[in-house]
């Protein structure tokens, strides 16, 4: 059963102070891991897809990294609209299972 | 970029009486859809996967005969759910899958309130 565990939970950075978010996975053939942003009450949006080990791309202050195991999605210099729940999740097929989410809290 | 909408945005209804929430894929054809449901403060749980053509398959703990979901055509999927109960108030949320891609694409989301 594919598995997906997302940390922390919630993170409150200050304005300007680069973090990381951290998603762990186990899945049986991997075709992809993605990750999503969402704020309340909306759907979510998609950032990046990651493929294989030693991927990373990049968006705005955003870059995900992916290895065997799991994702990181560093957030350099954050600003206040960073602010949401970032969601991981792996396709083995064409079905995604989501992690629990990280909400991101970013103080001016 | 391919865009996902759904209506209504939100919805009250009284309990006992039936919702058809509607998905549609823009700008881009989708031989498969998805609906999600979401709690307050969880993730994403996935329900039905939904083909064009064929019957939906559910998830486990999902009753198909609640939650009607009809894929008619390439860029419509319709989720109903009949006869709601004020548990089943949720945010539900569809994704729709791009030909030739493993990316799924999601709308803005549903709120339903069923009192």
């Amino acid at each position: 059963e594919d598995q997906v565990t997302q940390s922390p939970e919630a993170l409150r950075l200050q304005e300007g102070e680069s973090s990381s978010l951290n998603c762990s996975y186990t899945v049986s053939g991997l075709r992809g891991l993605f990750w999503y942003r969402q704020d309340p009450g909306k759907g979510p949006e998609f950032l990046f897809t990651l493929y294989s080990a030693g991927e990373e791309k990049e968006k705005e202050r955003l870059k995900a990294t992916l290895t065997k195991k799991e994702s990181f999605l560093h957030i350099t210099a954050p600003k206040p609209e960073d602010s949401a729940t970032y969601l991981c999740a792996v396709s083995a097929g064409n079905m995604l299972t989501f992690g629990g989410g990280t909400r991101l809290m970013v103080k001016p | 970029g391919a865009v996902v909408s759904q209506h209504p945005s939100w919805v009250i209804c009284k309990s006992g009486t039936s919702v058809k929430i509607e998905c549609r894929s823009l700008d881009f054809q989708a031989t498969t859809m998805f609906w999600y449901r979401q709690f307050p403060k969880q993730s994403l749980m996935l329900m039905a996967t939904s083909n064009e053509g064929s019957k939906a398959t559910y998830e486990q703990g999902v009753e198909k005969d609640k939650f009607l979901i009809n894929h008619a055509s390439l860029t419509l999927s319709t989720l109903t759910v009949t006869s709601a109960h004020p548990e089943d108030s949720s945010f539900y949320i569809c994704s729709a899958l791009g030909l030739g891609n493993n990316e799924q694409f999601f709308g803005p989301g549903t709120r339903l309130t069923v009192l």
